[in-house]
């Protein structure tokens, strides 16, 4: 089993509407949980980053985390062409110094 | 705030040539990484510095790979020999500290002939 998996995609949305990026981890002693959008040709810019079970916010971006079933999505609202990249969900135990480990990412695709 | 900076942009050369990247840090991020991103995967670590040591090297292939960080701030990855399947973009991360959200640089891209 893949420690963090991603659906590659590409995950097509219209413009406007809600893009839902899912990702689950295997190491049940993760504690952190990134995520990071890829535009093609460019390095990772991180988007969010969440610590405990439930929701946290940040504009458009929500992340959400689920550690009873090692679930972590990524929902961006009000979908724009300008959000068309690939996002990489990234996970590490928190602990000592275990290093981040990353899924191959989903490719999004804003239909205008 | 300046980001992480890394050099070159893009290198080319044969296989069984050396290469070397540099990086620098954001000011006061204590925390090091080097990736490799091979096109369609996520980055995989390749070595991380605390400072000036290494704290994890598990999946650098030392045969071949090695990187420094002697005064705790730039770091230096090298490739001797290297093969074709080192293409690759080579990423250059930082944090305040370990397992703290991190900063990636432009990368630089490398292509073997």
């Amino acid at each position: 089993q893949k420690e963090v998996e991603q659906n590659s995609g590409p995950l097509s949305v219209p413009e406007g509407a809600i893009a839902s990026l899912n990702c689950t981890y295997s190491d049940r002693g993760s504690q952190s949980f990134f995520w990071y959008r890829q535009y093609s040709g460019k390095s990772p810019e991180l988007i969010m980053f969440i610590y405990s079970n439930g929701d946290k916010e940040d504009g458009r971006f929500t992340a959400q985390l689920n550690k009873a079933s090692q679930y972590v999505s990524l929902l961006i609202r009000d979908s724009q062409p300008s959000d068309s990249a690939t996002y990489l969900c990234a996970v590490n135990k928190n602990s000592g110094n275990t290093p981040l480990v990353f899924g191959k990412g989903t490719r999004l695709s804003v239909i205008a | 705030e300046a980001g992480v900076a890394q050099s070159p942009r893009y290198k080319i050369i044969e296989k069984r040539q050396s290469v070397a990247f540099w990086c620098n840090p954001i000011s006061g991020h204590a925390t090091l990484y080097w990736y490799q991103q091979i096109l369609g995967q996520g980055p995989k670590l390749l070595i991380q510095f605390q400072n000036n040591g290494v704290v994890d090297d598990s999946q650098l292939p030392k045969d071949r790979f090695s990187a420094e960080r002697l005064k705790g701030v730039d770091s230096t990855l090298k490739i001797q020999p290297a093969k074709l399947e080192d293409s690759a973009v080579y990423l250059c991360a930082s944090s305040p500290a370990t397992n703290q959200p991190q900063h990636f640089g432009d990368g630089t891209r490398l292509s073997i002939l």
